[in-house]
């Protein structure tokens, strides 16, 4: 069965700490891969996106995730948070052209100041 | 630019009532559109997808439905609400036919079933 699993529900970290955000899937074929993030009172938008290429993607706010095949991850890092890093970040999978995109069950990042 | 737009923002609803939610998007052509419903600690799960007018892929078996009356314009249905139908929809629109498939959501309508 297709799915996307994210290893932390909930993560608290103070500013400048370094953050990783786990996040595994199930899915058949060719992947497009995909974190967003919805910060408090925002709309879910994207963070960064990785279809084809350099495995190591680079997003918007510093953010950057690394594609690992043979391990069906995808995970999220940043290498300090800051306090509006505040938000909850879901990693999604989806076929080519992105119709049957499968999220996670998201992680609420509390960055304290 | 392109912006997209879901109404109303928050519903209250008594059981076995209609629902109808509207989003439309602006900025942009034969967009692919979908609605997600969101539940908290459970991520997003697909509901509906269209590729086109009149086009509708149903991808959980339930008690809504979705038309697509006009290009720009995708409706979230019910002809009577169960409390179950309470969450957080989600309307979002991807540029068709770009590989990639990245999805651009709107602000969302909060329902509860009361």
């Amino acid at each position: 069965a297709q799915s996307v699993s994210q290893h932390n529900h909930h993560v608290i970290l103070s500013e400048a700490a370094s953050l990783e955000l786990g996040c595994n899937y199930s899915y058949g074929g060719t992947v497009n891969l995909f974190w967003y993030v919805q910060y408090p009172g925002q709309h879910l938008q994207l963070l960064l996106k990785y279809f084809s290429g350099d495995p190591l993607v680079k997003g918007i706010k510093g953010f950057e995730a690394e594609f690992i095949k043979s391990k069906f991850s995808f995970n999220l890092r940043k290498p300090s948070v800051q306090w509006s890093d505040t938000a909850e970040y879901f990693c999604a999978v989806s076929n080519t052209g992105g119709f049957k995109t499968i999220f996670g069950a998201g992680t609420r990042l509390f960055v304290k100041a | 630019s392109q912006t997209i737009h879901q109404w109303p923002a928050t519903l209250v609803q008594p059981v076995g009532s209609p629902l109808s939610l509207e989003c439309t998007v602006e900025g942009t052509s034969n967009p692919n559109l979908y609605w997600y419903r969101q539940a908290a600690g459970r991520g997003l799960q697909l509901l509906f997808y269209s590729v086109g007018i009149g086009q509708i892929s149903s991808e959980v078996p339930q008690n809504l439905s979705a038309s697509r009356p006009q290009d720009r314009q995708f409706i979230l249905s019910s002809k009577k609400l169960l409390l179950s139908d309470s969450g957080f929809y989600l309307c979002a629109w991807s540029v068709i036919g770009l590989s990639s498939g990245e999805q651009y959501f709107g602000p969302g309508t909060r329902l509860t079933v009361t």
